[in-house]
C-alpha cells in the first residue's frame, strides 16, 4: 500500500518568513496530492491540491511542487502570518474506484511567531 | 467554511450509554466517510459508504455501528465503548471518482469531540 513521509514534524517560523513542507510517497499510482490545514479544534481544511499532470500549483502565498520522478511533492507559504499557524497533513491518493481511498502524512505543526 | 456539517460537537457518554453522531452533506456526493483521530495524529479511516451500501470496514470493533440513510446522511452510533474511543471523529464526503481519472477531494467536516467517562 502507499506509504507517505512528511517531515519537518514541527516547523516554527519568524511572521513574514517562508515556510517549507515536504512528502514522499511510495505508489507510483497516486495521482493527487492534496494539502490539508487543520487549526485547533477543527476538522482537516483543504487549501491546495496538485495532480499528477502538473509540476506546480500556486494560490496566492500558498504554492505546491510536485517531481513524480522523485515521488517528491512539497508545500510553500511565503509570507508567513500568525493565522498560518496550524497543522498541515500532505495526502497523496490514487486513482481507485467505488471511493476515494487517501493516504495522510504525520502532519507538520506550524508554528508562526509574530 | 465546510459544507459537511457535523452535529453534536462535543459529546461525553458513560461507558454504558447509547449515542449517535449525526453527518450531512449537500453537494451531492455519493461516497461519505468516517475518520477517527487522536491527539497529534493523522486521521484514522474506519468506515466507507459508496452510493448509501458500505463498502469498506476497517476493522471496526462492533461498538462502532456506521448507517447510512440517505444519499445525505450518515450517522454513526455508539453502544458501550471505552475511554480509549475518546477522540476527534470526522465525517467526510466526496465524489467516487472515475476510474482511471484521478482522485477527488474528500471534504471533512469539522468534527465531533468525543469523550468516553
Amino acid at each position: 500500500g502507499e506509504n507517505v513521509e512528511q517531515h519537518p514534524s514541527t516547523l516554527s517560523v519568524q511572521e513574514g518568513d517562508s515556510a517549507v513542507i515536504k512528502c514522499t510517497y511510495s505508489d507510483s499510482a497516486s495521482n493527487y496530492f492534496p494539502w490539508y490545514k487543520q487549526e485547533l479544534g477543527k476538522g482537516p481544511q483543504l487549501i491546495i491540491d496538485i495532480r499528477s499532470n502538473v509540476g506546480e500549483k500556486k494560490d496566492q502565498r500558498i504554492a505546491v511542487t510536485l517531481n513524480k520522478t522523485a515521488k517528491h511533492f512539497s508545500l510553500h507559504i511565503t509570507e508567513t502570518q500568525p493565522e498560518d499557524s496550524a497543522v498541515y497533513f500532505c495526502a497523496a491518493s490514487p486513482k481507485t474506484g467505488g471511493y476515494q481511498k487517501v493516504t495522510f502524512g504525520i502532519g507538520t505543526k506550524l508554528q508562526v511567531i509574530p | 467554511d465546510t459544507e459537511v456539517t457535523q452535529t453534536p460537537k462535543h459529546l461525553v457518554m458513560g461507558m454504558t450509554n447509547k449515542k449517535s453522531l449525526k453527518c450531512e452533506q449537500h453537494m451531492g456526493h455519493r461516497a461519505m466517510y468516517w475518520y477517527k483521530q487522536k491527539a497529534k495524529k493523522p486521521p484514522e479511516l474506519m468506515f466507507v459508504y459508496s452510493y448509501e451500501k458500505l463498502s469498506i470496514n476497517e476493522s471496526v470493533p462492533s461498538r462502532f455501528s456506521p448507517e447510512c440513510p440517505n444519499s445525505s446522511l450518515l450517522n454513526l452510533h455508539l453502544h458501550a465503548l471505552q475511554p480509549e474511543d475518546s477522540a476527534l471523529y470526522l465525517c467526510a464526503s466526496s465524489q467516487i471518482p472515475v476510474l482511471r481519472g484521478f482522485g477527488n477531494t474528500i471534504y471533512f467536516g469539522e468534527g465531533s469531540w468525543l469523550t468516553v467517562v
